[in-house]
């Protein structure tokens, strides 16, 4: 079974708006971390957000958001104000234990157009 | 402050022949890792090296050998290179649980 699940393989958002990207995990370990991930076409992988399973509060970091839902197992990443730099494949990844050597468990992707 | 560096940036190999991808990182972290991403898979992890010392087989090792050389440096070798390993190889370095750093990758073309 897949660890992580990617349901949208693309997505179509206009400039200016909102979008949220799905992620769904797999895991019987209280405690796990998700990331998200960039991916330009230039090819390079851009951390974005960090989330742990512990966190009391949902993970921002300025137009990035995780609405993490711990109970439907699932850490979508919400992006505000779309931006056409923001056309990229988007990775959700898991780390269980959330120790510092554990390695991260990949989605499939989500490749995110931004159109103006 | 180079963060995390592979080389070569791309390189392509004939059926057979050998060839060791180079990573290292300067921001003093313990775990490093190295990654296969090939079309429609995302990424999946090859070998990785907890500390300094030790390293464990990933999803996906066969073919592959890994070395790490010092904490900064960790070294992926393909002996025998096969067509089915033509793929882009990122090589990543952790030092807390809230972080992985990505290399730029190397893309691998073997015909």
């Amino acid at each position: 079974a897949q660890k992580i699940t990617q349901t949208q393989p693309g997505m179509f958002v206009q400039e200016k708006e909102a979008v949220t990207l799905d992620c769904t995990y797999d895991t019987s370990d209280p405690s796990y971390g998700l990331f998200w991930y960039k991916q330009p076409s230039s090819g390079e992988m851009i951390f974005l957000i960090y989330q742990g399973s512990y966190d009391q509060q949902n993970a921002t970091e300025g137009r990035y958001s995780l609405n993490f839902q711990k109970a439907r197992k699932s850490a979508n990443l919400v992006i505000s104000a779309s931006q056409l730099g923001d056309s990229a494949m988007y990775f959700c990844a898991m780390r269980e234990p959330p120790s510092g050597n554990t390695p991260l468990v990949f989605g499939k992707g989500t490749r995110l157009s931004v159109i103006a | 402050n180079a963060g995390v560096t592979q080389t070569p940036k791309f390189q392509v190999l004939k059926t057979g022949q050998s060839m060791t991808l180079q990573c290292a990182q300067d921001m003093n972290h313990n775990s490093m890792y190295w990654y296969r991403q090939d079309p429609g898979m995302g990424l999946r992890l090859i070998y990785y090296s907890a500390s300094e010392g030790t390293t464990d087989k990933g999803e996906v090792p066969n073919g592959y050998n890994v070395s790490r050389l010092n904490k900064r440096e960790f070294s992926l070798r393909l002996e025998s290179a096969a067509p089915s390993q033509t793929s882009v190889y990122f090589c990543a370095s952790s030092g807390t649980p809230r972080e992985q750093y990505f290399g730029p990758g190397t893309r691998l073309t073997v015909t």
